[in-house]
């Protein structure tokens, strides 16, 4: 099956501080999601990306379709303590299956 | 969106039972599907639930040991049988469109086996 290759596998911040996370494949996607799992919940689509190139931005979240469709990232803009949590990157691989990567666990010193 | 309710939300089992897991959406959907996360880990498609038929199992996972219901548009159960302690997992249902990458996920069922 498609490895989506997320790093980093962790972050330790302070409150405040930006974060940069990023996904990247060996294969060519036509979409790439960005997911939020809170503690003891299923995750939740932060943002959906379609168009390479493509920069949307969720508040304090941007994210980027890269130009060669082969990788993504996702920024999120002075951390507050409730951006804490697991950001997985996601991919469709077919037409009926969501792949994701390893994830990004996010933790925010006050 | 749907809002998705998972039965039962954790459960602590013996090695060699099996347990079934509840999903009930709050609308119909055509597409259901089943997900686990092993501690610390990703989520893993296990299958997509059909409604009126057999479940599109992925590869590494069979249907004598994750049976699948799906009796209408709005509900779906997992049983994850003759369990073992490499079962302990957060189990997910969730719905949506996978063409546009839109799922919504219930909160998980924890399964922690002994």
């Amino acid at each position: 099956g498609q490895q989506l290759n997320q790093s980093p596998q962790s972050m330790f911040i302070q409150e405040g501080e930006d974060v940069s996370m990023n996904c990247t494949s060996s294969s060519i996607f036509n979409t790439w999601l960005w997911y939020k799992q809170d503690p003891g919940e299923g995750p939740v689509l932060l943002i959906a990306l379609y168009k390479a190139g493509e920069l949307t931005s969720n508040g304090r979240l941007t994210a980027q379709f890269g130009i060669t469709r082969k990788d993504s990232f996702l920024n999120i803009s002075a951390s507050i303590p409730s951006d804490v949590g697991i950001y997985f990157c996601a991919i469709i691989q077919g037409a009926q299956k969501l792949v994701f990567g390893q994830g990004t666990r996010l933790t925010i010193n006050p | 969106s749907a809002v998705i309710s998972q039965k039962p939300s954790r459960d602590i089992c013996q090695r060699g039972t099996s347990l079934t897991i509840q999903c009930q959406v709050d609308s119909q959907v055509t597409m259901m599907f089943w997900y686990r996360q092993q501690p610390g880990q990703s989520l893993t498609l296990i299958a997509t639930a059909n409604q009126g038929s057999e479940a599109t199992y992925e590869s590494g996972f069979v249907i004598d040991k994750f049976p699948i219901s799906r009796p209408n548009l709005t509900f779906s159960t997992l049983t994850v049988s003759n369990m073992s302690p490499e079962d302990s997992s957060i189990y997910l249902c969730s719905v949506g469109a996978t063409t546009t990458g839109e799922l919504f996920f219930g909160e998980g069922s924890r399964l922690t086996v002994l």
